[in-house]
């Protein structure tokens, strides 16, 4: 029973296009996160979310917005996707912003810009 | 600049031995840390925490050790078996200034290879 899951898990397409990962966790966890995974392995937070609410955006460029339709949902959108957009996209969640328990990772969506 | 970091981007070791994989960090202001591992084509899966006002945790065959005047934790695995065969990321909570939000920040991982 996957507890965070994420659709699709590759994603190819061309350059100016517009793409949407969803994302979904079955926890009961009130905080759910986007991380993006680049070609250096950096794993770096986009967004966080508490219960529906925006709480983190690292700077991420506009053409990136997420949407929480509830607090078992976090889909990322992407306008106009860039060569530089090319990496492996995490989901997560977690019971709490501020708690100490661990954050449980969806398996990522691979996208490839042509 | 990177807060985190696992310097060591590989490691092998033979099986039944003891692994030892390093974490580094600069911000002062981190006060928790996790170990995770991850396998190929997978999220990450949480392995095991530590507090910043322990210096060791225990869990079965994993233990973390946190050394606070140095800014170093290590992650020991023993015995080490062809399963533990992963990529293990070192990850700090905390606010990385005064006015950010709490958050986890990563280490680029070590792959650990165990030999049979």
């Amino acid at each position: 029973d996957t507890a965070v899951s994420q659709t699709p898990k590759y994603l190819v397409t061309q350059m100016g296009n517009d793409k949407s990962i969803k994302c979904e966790q079955n926890l009961g966890h009130d905080t759910m996160y986007w991380y993006k995974q680049d070609s250096k392995k950096f794993l770096k937070i986009m967004f966080s979310y508490n219960n529906k609410e925006l709480i983190i955006n690292e700077t991420v460029p506009n053409r990136f917005s997420p949407k929480s339709p509830d607090k078992a949902h976090l889909n990322l959108h992407i306008n106009s996707l860039e060569l530089g957009d090319s990496a492996v996209y995490f989901c997560a969640s977690s019971q709490a912003l501020s708690s100490n328990q661990p954050q449980h990772f969806g398996d990522g969506t691979r996208l490839s810009i042509l | 600049d990177q807060q985190v970091k696992q310097n060591s981007p590989s490691l092998s070791v033979q099986e039944g031995r003891i692994s030892i994989l390093n974490c580094d960090y600069t911000n002062s202001m981190f006060d928790y840390f996790l170990w995770y591992k991850k396998y190929p084509a997978e999220g990450p899966t949480f392995l095991i925490s530590i507090s910043s006002i322990k210096d060791k945790n225990e869990d079965g065959r994993f233990t973390v050790f946190l050394n606070k005047s140095a800014k170093h934790l290590s992650l020991h695995i023993v015995p080490s078996q062809p399963g533990d065969s992963a990529v293990y990321f070192c990850a700090a909570k905390g606010r990385i200034s005064n006015f950010g939000n709490e958050k986890l920040t990563f280490g680029t991982g070590t792959r650990l290879t165990i030999i049979p």
